[in-house]
């Protein structure tokens, strides 16, 4: 069974520095999706960024980078140059490629930028 | 990208009656829609997966009785939380799977939530 673990509850980053979120994942299907998502408190799920497992290469959205080391089964979310307003909660999360399988998410980390 | 709209965003009801929330694929076709609900401080929790034109499946502990799921389209899905009682206050999210076959893994789009609080 697939699973998602972020061993973070909460985090504290000054502003304009960079901050890691950590994520490591188990599954035994050989493909699949990782994602990351923020949730502020008005509740909606702002998809981040996406590694497939056979991408080759780190994907890259803007700010954010997922550093995706396969064999350590870890995805972590590397947020660059903070900001006040990337105070929210992040959830790690997987979806296996067989079948119509719905996203598994991890437990979040709460990430609080101060000025 | 593609767009999911759920509707309402947050709903007051009182105790013993029931409630329906809506999950619409507004520019695409979403065969298999997921419906999720998380508790304050807590992480998404799948509570069934529909498909559409199919009975819903449920996740273990999750009653089927109480929450009535509905995919009788495309794009619309249906939750109705039945005799809704102050312990089903939550936040209920749905997530569509859309039909993007160069991108299937990540097809996956979620509405904006709804914040059910039942007095």
């Amino acid at each position: 069974a697939q699973k998602i673990t972020q061993t973070q509850p909460g985090m504290f980053v000054q502003e304009k520095e960079a901050v890691t979120l950590d994520c490591t994942y188990d599954t035994s299907d050989p493909s699949y999706g990782l994602f990351w998502y923020k949730q502020p408190s008005s509740g909606e799920m702002i998809f981040l960024i996406y590694q497939g497992s056979y991408d080759q290469q780190n994907a890259t959205e803007g700010r954010y980078s997922l550093n995706f080391q396969k064999a350590r089964k870890s995805a972590n979310l590397v947020i660059s140059a903070s900001q006040l307003g990337d105070s929210a909660m992040y959830f790690c999360a997987m979806r296996e490629a067989s079948g119509n399988t719905p996203l598994v998410f991890g437990k979040g980390t709460r990430l609080s930028v101060i000025a | 990208g593609a767009v999911v709209s759920q509707h309402p965003s947050w709903v007051i009801c009182k105790s013993g009656t029931s409630v329906k929330i809506e999950c619409r694929s507004l520019d695409f076709q979403a065969t298999t829609m997921f419906w999720y609900r998380q508790f304050p401080k807590q992480s998404l929790m799948l509570m069934a997966t529909s498909n559409e034109g199919s009975k819903a499946t449920y996740e273990q502990g999750v009653e089927k009785d109480k929450f009535l799921i509905n995919h009788a389209s495309l794009t619309l899905s249906t939750l109705t939380v039945t005799s809704a009682h102050p312990e089903d206050s939550s936040f209920y999210i749905c997530s569509a799977l859309g039909v993007l076959r160069q991108a299937f893994l990540r097809s996956a789009f979620f509405g904006q939530g709804t914040r059910l609080t039942v007095v």
